[in-house]
């Protein structure tokens, strides 16, 4: 079975522009999160989409939005980019049964956005 | 609120040998996920071993087993006969109904696997 798979690898931009990240889970998984990890903050949660819905949320700003498809897919978008949101971005995908504490993330490899 | 922590920022350890990677947890929850991941230099973040609450056996899978002390709220890696590709960042994470199901992670643990 095809883990999860994200694109694009790597990525530059500069200030103030916008990016959009996909993220395609597992076959069969309904859950998809998204993290952003950086060497100060560590990894952070920034939100959660489960059939079409945004089920959770973290604590970033407006400027971090997501969605998410009827095959599961998801994308997020980041618009006006700052220099501090150079980060790995990280998508994992789960069954989710609803409300399961057992329900386990798998990770794809990671999107690493640079912005200059 | 749910917290994870992880106070060992690096450690080394000789190949062959075992190491353990310290994790305590902080919930009010009865019902939870206790997880680690591995996360090698590439940066993708591989699944290793899940935990329940309610689980009376430390999980093993492989090289790895989790010894799991709920009274005292720790969740410790144990790595068995370590390999130079153990070389990694390696993550604890705790899943519960205290902030509605979201994943939290420590700040994790660097590993060194010496030759």
């Amino acid at each position: 079975k095809a883990g999860v798979t994200q694109t694009p690898r790597y990525l530059i931009k500069t200030r103030g522009q916008q990016v959009t990240l996909s993220c395609s889970p597992i076959s069969g998984h309904r859950s998809v999160s998204w993290y952003q990890q950086t060497p100060g903050q560590g990894l952070q949660f920034l939100f959660e989409y489960f059939s079409e819905t945004q089920r959770n949320k973290g604590n970033f700003p407006g400027r971090f939005s997501g969605r998410q498809f009827s095959n599961s897919r998801s994308e997020m978008n980041v618009s006006t980019l700052e220099l501090g949101d150079s980060a790995l971005y990280l998508c994992a995908s789960s069954l989710s049964r609803g409300g399961d504490y057992t329900d386990t993330q798998y990770f794809g490899p990671g999107t690493r956005l640079t912005v200059l | 609120a749910q917290k994870i922590t992880q106070t060992q920022p690096g450690m080394f350890v000789q190949e062959k040998e075992a190491v353990t990677l310290d994790c305590t947890y902080d919930t009010s929850d009865q019902s939870y996920g206790l997880f680690w991941y591995k996360q090698p230099s590439s940066g993708e973040m591989i699944f290793l071993i899940y935990q329940g609450s309610y689980d009376e056996q430390n999980a093993t899978e492989g090289r790895y087993s989790l010894n799991f002390q709920k009274a005292r709220k720790s969740a410790n890696l144990v790595i068995s006969a370590s390999q130079l590709g153990d070389s990694a960042m390696y993550f604890c994470a705790m899943r519960g109904v205290t902030g509605g199901f979201k994943t939290i992670f420590g700040a994790g643990t660097r590993l060194f696997v010496k030759a």
